[in-house]
C-alpha cells in the first residue's frame, strides 16, 4: 500500500482527446511533483507544487496543464497530445521542497494513438 | 544542474550472488535516495541516505558525501530483486531531485 495513489493506471487516448491524470497523497506532505519517464531516458521533472502553488514549470508544452486544488491532490490535464508523449507519468510527494524524502505513486502508463 | 552517473548500466546475477551498484554525483547534495522500480513501473523507496551507512535486510547503502558517491549493496540476491535501480540526488542549490539513468539488474534462478 502506497501513500501516493495515481489513477488511472493505464490510459490510451487519441490525439484529439482530453483526459486527466489524478494523484492523491495521504502523507500530509506539502510538496507534490509530476515526472515523465520515457523509454531509455532518465526521469524528467515536469511540475512542482509547494503548498498548492506552482514553483516549477520545466519547459513543458502547454498541452500539459497541471492543477493542485489542495495539498493532497494533484492533476495533470492532457489535451491534443502527440504520440511522442506516450510515457509513464509518475506523481511524487515530499514533506517539504528541500532535503526531505520523496515518495512516488504507481504511475500512469499513457499511450497516445 | 547536478549530474548523476550510475554504474554499471546492466548487471546479470545468479541467485544468491552479491553485487554493488555505484552512483557518482557532480556536486554537494542535501538528499540522496535509492529506488527500485518494479516491473509495473512503481518506484519503491529503498534508502534516504544523504550521508553515512544504512542497512535494510539484504540491502545496505553507503554515501560518502565528501567524495560524491554512493554505493548500494545487494547480498544473497533473489529473483525478486530484478528491476531497475535508480539513484536520485538533490543539490544544495537546486532543490530538484535529479535521477541517474539507472542500473538494470537481472537475477537468474
Amino acid at each position: 500500500e502506497t501513500g501516493v495513489t495515481q489513477t488511472p493506471r493505464h490510459l490510451v487516448m487519441g490525439m484529439t482527446n482530453k483526459k486527466s491524470l489524478k494523484c492523491e497523497q495521504h502523507l500530509g506532505h506539502n510538496a507534490m511533483y509530476w515526472y515523465k519517464q520515457s523509454a531509455k531516458k532518465p526521469l524528467e521533472l515536469m511540475f512542482v507544487y509547494s503548498l498548492e502553488e506552482r514553483v516549477e514549470n520545466n519547459s513543458v508544452p502547454s498541452r500539459f496543464s497541471p492543477e493542485c486544488p489542495n495539498s493532497s491532490h494533484l492533476f495533470l490535464h492532457l489535451h491534443t497530445l502527440q504520440p511522442e508523449d506516450s510515457a509513464l507519468y509518475l506523481c511524487a510527494s515530499s514533506q517539504d521542497l528541500r532535503a526531505t524524502e520523496a515518495f512516488f505513486g504507481q504511475g500512469t502508463r499513457l499511450t497516445v494513438v | 544542474g547536478i549530474q548523476v552517473e550510475q554504474s554499471p548500466p546492466d548487471l546479470i546475477l545468479q541467485e544468491g550472488a552479491n553485487s554493488t551498484l555505484r552512483c557518482n554525483f557532480s556536486d554537494s547534495v542535501n538528499n540522496l535516495q535509492w529506488f527500485h522500480q518494479n516491473p509495473w513501473g512503481q518506484l519503491i523507496n529503498l534508502f534516504y541516505i544523504p550521508s553515512g551507512t544504512k542497512q535494510n535486510g539484504r540491502l545496505s547503502a553507503t554515501t560518502v558525501a565528501t567524495e560524491r558517491y554512493s554505493l548500494l549493496y545487494i547480498s544473497s540476491s533473489q529473483t525478486t530483486d530484478s528491476g531497475v535501480y535508480f539513484c536520485a540526488v538533490e543539490g544544495v542549490i537546486d532543490y530538484k531531485l535529479s535521477f541517474g539513468a539507472g542500473t538494470t539488474v537481472t537475477v537468474r534462478a
